[in-house]
């Protein structure tokens, strides 16, 4: 069965300390692997795509790194603001059909403290 | 900013009401979609669309139904409400397929109610 697994399901930090929030995977065959973030109550915005040749990725303060032979992402997120606080989620596509399906994780819930 | 409309953005209603729930979109995009959400739990894939009068059901079993008659336009409705159908209804759109790393923009969702 193909599943997305997020780790830690809840994180609080303190504003300026860096972060890092973990995913594991199942899915197979294997297209791309993507971070969203999601702000309570809004929909989910992309902060970075990564297809099976690219280990890392990054997007302002945000970086993604992924091994795709143990099947595992993280997002690192540095110097975190207040803004940071929104759930983020790992959603990771197979190429298995034509629609190019979409599996999401529940999202880790990030607190940022002042 | 992707845009991706959804309104309303919240209602409230009574059981055995009829509802639709309105997306539109206004980058072209042949790939609509709709997915439910729950607090905390992860989206749901309820319904997908690969271009004007295409519609499939998804992962999720819902009981809600979906129509394409416009390429901007992808609008579910639930022709009798129930408490079960509570949730967060978002739309998303892309104009890629399998094996590229196409982007899904999401709308900023429907918070449904029904009492």
């Amino acid at each position: 069965k193909n599943q997305v697994e997020q780790s830690p399901q809840s994180l609080i930090i303190l504003e300026g300390k860096n972060c890092t929030l973990q995913c594991n995977y199942t899915v197979s065959p294997f297209s791309n692997l993507r971070w969203y973030k999601q702000d309570t109550g809004r929909g989910p915005v992309s902060l970075t795509i990564m297809t099976f040749s690219e280990n890392t990725k990054s997007n302002g303060r945000y970086t993604a790194t992924l091994d795709a032979d143990t099947k595992q992402s993280s997002l690192h997120i540095t110097a975190s603001q207040l803004s940071d606080s929104a759930s983020y989620i790992c959603v990771v596509s197979d190429r298995g059909s034509t629609l190019g399906r979409l599996y999401f994780g529940r999202g880790t819930q990030l607190t940022v403290w002042p | 900013e992707a845009d991706i409309y959804q309104t309303p953005r919240y209602l409230v209603i009574g059981t055995g009401k009829k509802i639709t729930l309105e997306c539109s979109q206004t980058m072209g995009h042949d790939k609509m979609y709709w997915y439910q959400q729950d607090p905390g739990m992860e989206l749901h894939l309820i319904h997908y669309s690969y271009g004007v009068n295409s519609t499939e059901k998804g992962d999720l079993s819902s009981e809600s139904t979906v129509s394409r008659i416009r390429t901007e336009h992808f609008p579910l409705t639930l022709e009798s409400a129930r408490p079960s159908h509570t949730s967060q209804y978002l739309c998303a759109s892309s104009d890629g397929g399998a094996g590229s790393p196409y982007e899904q923009y999401f709308g900023p969702g429907t918070r449904l109610t029904v009492t």
